[in-house]
């Protein structure tokens, strides 16, 4: 079943202003997460990834954080701008023993100019 | 080209037909996926593949769907008697690893199916 991606459905940020998706997954095996960011009518695209030994990671104005303890993950873009309005996906690797990503249902986030 | 390559990237056809969706992987890429998208959703796995063997089929919905890998690289998706509810975006992906090491998986743009 579906173990990622308790969150807000949709999220609107003011142009500038950071912005926080979080995701929530339920398999404390999971040893391997990873943000995606999809476009209207687009293949998800890889934003960042952090394993489970971390429990943050830095990139491109974004920024992955990984608590372990209560299973929950967010992707923190910093200074959003227009070109950021997509949908964003979390993905888990259910552990050593897993070779597939599964992913939740995703946040639509929208700029506001 | 340098992505992986999905084809075709749109595909209408009636109730009952046969379709078959291409994935052309990254070069080199031993890992590929399938996964299927609706509207609104996150991507689903349908199968997986490790060079030319399906690694994990346990995603397929039914036994109309199969897919083959027969040469390690370009992969082939088929759906036989297609239904409405097959209508979705048919996403490819590949990646260098597997297995513990799998890492990110590369997207194709997908192929579009609708079912009339």
């Amino acid at each position: 079943g579906e173990s990622v991606g308790l969150h807000l459905p949709t999220l609107s940020v003011q142009e500038g202003d950071n912005s926080i998706i979080n995701c929530a997954y339920s398999n404390s095996a999971s040893d391997y997460f990873i943000w995606y960011k999809q476009e209207s009518g687009k293949g998800p695209q890889f934003i960042i990834d952090i394993r489970s030994n971390m429990d943050k990671r830095q990139g491109q104005r974004v920024t992955v954080l990984l608590n372990k303890t209560v299973k929950h993950l967010s992707l923190q873009i910093a200074a959003t701008q227009p070109g950021d309005s997509a949908v964003y996906f979390c993905a888990e690797k259910g552990g050593s023993n897993d070779y597939k990503l599964s992913f939740g249902a995703g946040t639509t986030v929208t700029v506001r100019a | 080209g340098a992505g992986v390559s999905q084809t075709p990237s749109n595909k209408v056809t009636e109730k009952g037909k046969y379709v078959e969706l291409r994935c052309d992987p990254i070069s080199g890429h031993t890992a590929l996926y399938w996964y299927r998208q609706s509207l609104g959703q996150g991507p689903e796995f349908l199968i997986y593949f490790q060079g030319t063997g399906a690694a994990d089929d346990s995603g397929l919905p039914n036994d109309r769907f199969f897919a083959v890998r027969p040469e390690g690289s370009v992969s082939t998706l088929k759906i036989q008697r297609t239904e409405r509810g097959d209508s979705a975006m048919y996403l490819c992906a590949s990646s260098p690893t597997s297995g513990m090491n799998t890492g990110e998986l590369f997207f194709g743009e997908g192929s579009r199916l609708t079912v009339l």
